[in-house]
């Protein structure tokens, strides 16, 4: 199994911009979360899913859209990037509701001019 | 939410055992412990998790006061390899729909050193 793969590693935007972050699982899992690192600070959950077609809200999902068409994939949308998204942006995935462990993707770092 | 509260660095010597702390005074009596851990340049790892009992794994053990309103997390003997920055996280039941949603604190920072 790859785990929790991510998509790019690193991409510098500009201001206004919009890209998609790819995110995607090869281990079944239902469950699936993105969450922000800024500098410094701990994760902060943006949004996250419990299965294909359901999505909701974390901490901080202003700016950010998902969907989740597929049990596999979770993409993150920056819908017109801004400097204050600048961040590390990790993907995560859990088996189910009734599993303990979360596990997370290497990153995408993502600066926004 | 509850919060925890831990140092913001700690050194250890390797192969010496390490005692992470973590006070979390205001623990509701179903949240678990989660530890997890994150290496440099990496996402986050699961360490460990605890609900009253200390626990083992062949990662660390848990070791959880009998109030709850403190943990420590304890590796062995610590390598070069621990070095990395280690969140205790207190967590809702499975069972209550939050399953999904970590809350990280900053962490502690931890330096091994030959």
């Amino acid at each position: 199994n790859a785990g929790v793969t991510q998509t790019p590693k690193f991409q510098v935007l500009k201001t206004g911009q919009s890209m998609t972050l790819q995110c995607a699982q090869d281990m079944n899992h239902e469950y699936m979360s993105w969450y922000r690192q800024d500098p410094g600070m701990g994760l902060r959950l943006i949004h996250y899913s419990v299965g294909a077609g359901i999505t909701d809200q974390g901490e901080v999902p202003n700016g950010y859209n998902v969907s989740r068409s597929t049990t596999e994939d979770f993409p993150l949308r920056l819908l017109s990037a801004a400097p204050s998204q600048t961040s590390v942006y990790f993907c995560a995935s859990q088996p189910g509701q009734l599993y303990n462990e979360q596990f997370f993707g290497p990153g995408t770092r993502l600066t926004v001019l | 939410d509850a919060k925890t509260t831990q140092p913001n660095s700690m050194e250890s010597n390797e192969e010496e055992p390490v005692h992470l702390p973590c006070n979390h005074s205001t623990i509701s009596g179903t949240d678990y412990i989660h530890w997890y851990r994150q290496l440099p340049s990496q996402g986050p790892e699961y360490v460990i998790h605890g609900l009253t009992s200390n626990v083992n794994n062949r990662m660390a053990s848990l070791a959880i006061a009998e109030d709850r309103k403190s943990s420590t997390l304890i590796l062995h003997r610590a390598t070069l390899r621990d070095a990395a920055v280690y969140y205790c996280i207190l967590r809702e039941p499975l069972n209550t729909g939050t399953a999904s949603k970590l809350t990280f604190g900053t962490g502690t920072r931890l330096q091994v050193t030959l």
